[in-house]
């Protein structure tokens, strides 16, 4: 596997129903984000974490919960999602130390909430 | 905050035409302008980028103008293909927070062969 990785790739969802999205980068970067990607509107930054550590997370509600176990690996534990939650799900990663801002990104987790 | 305006939002040309997307930003302080072509079923690709003590960068028929003063970026791409047909997306770093990007609302590039 190379670059940025992302399971599921699709997810269709109860709005009772409790999942979890998956995220995993190969590149040695120790920054991971999640973004919200809706149809007609910019990408949402939800949630950024610098070396494990949350360091952002932009008023993102409580049914959206983030970790990061570790540099590798991001997880989005889902419960209780609203139809207007369903979007495209998508991770990035950066090198915090060495270039801050250039981004990563996966394919995304097209999620459905019914 | 940051504030991202991106036009337009949908560019038609002919192949072998040269495509123009213009960003604004409202922060001065934003010192970092990437660009993005998200690909139908993929995740945005960064394709180039720009930081705030150049004016003009190039990488073969893409280019990328920044004007400091008025708070505009701009993405060019030349002699383009149908392979070139995707949303385009700006962002600009968002002073203060270590490096967090505000996107555009993207572009969508349709090449016509």
């Amino acid at each position: 596997e190379t670059g940025v990785t992302q399971t599921p790739r699709h997810l269709v969802m109860g709005m009772t129903n409790k999942k979890s999205l998956k995220c995993e980068q190969h590149l040695g970067h120790n920054a991971m984000y999640w973004y919200k990607q809706s149809a007609k509107k910019p990408l949402e930054l939800m949630f950024v974490y610098n070396f494990k550590e949350q360091t952002e997370n932009n008023s993102v509600p409580s049914r959206f919960s983030p970790e990061c176990p570790n540099s590798s690996h991001l997880f989005l534990h889902l419960h209780t999602l609203q139809p207007e939650d369903s979007a495209l799900y998508l991770c990035a990663s950066s090198q915090f130390e060495a270039t801050p801002y250039e981004q990563y990104f996966g394919p995304g987790t097209r999620l459905t909430v019914t | 905050g940051e504030n991202v305006e991106q036009h337009p939002s949908t560019l038609s040309v002919q192949e072998g035409d040269s495509a123009v997307i213009k960003c604004t930003y409202s922060d001065s302080a934003s010192n970092y302008f990437p660009w993005y072509k998200q690909e139908l079923g993929k995740g945005p690709q960064l394709i180039i980028d720009i930081r705030s003590n150049v004016g003009e960068k190039k990488d073969q028929r893409i280019a990328v103008t920044l004007n400091k003063t008025a708070k505009h970026f701009s993405l060019h791409i030349t002699e383009t293909q149908p392979e070139d047909s995707a949303v385009y997306f700006c962002a600009a770093s968002q002073a203060g927070s270590q490096g967090n990007l505000i996107f555009g609302k993207g572009t969508k590039l349709s090449v016509k062969p």
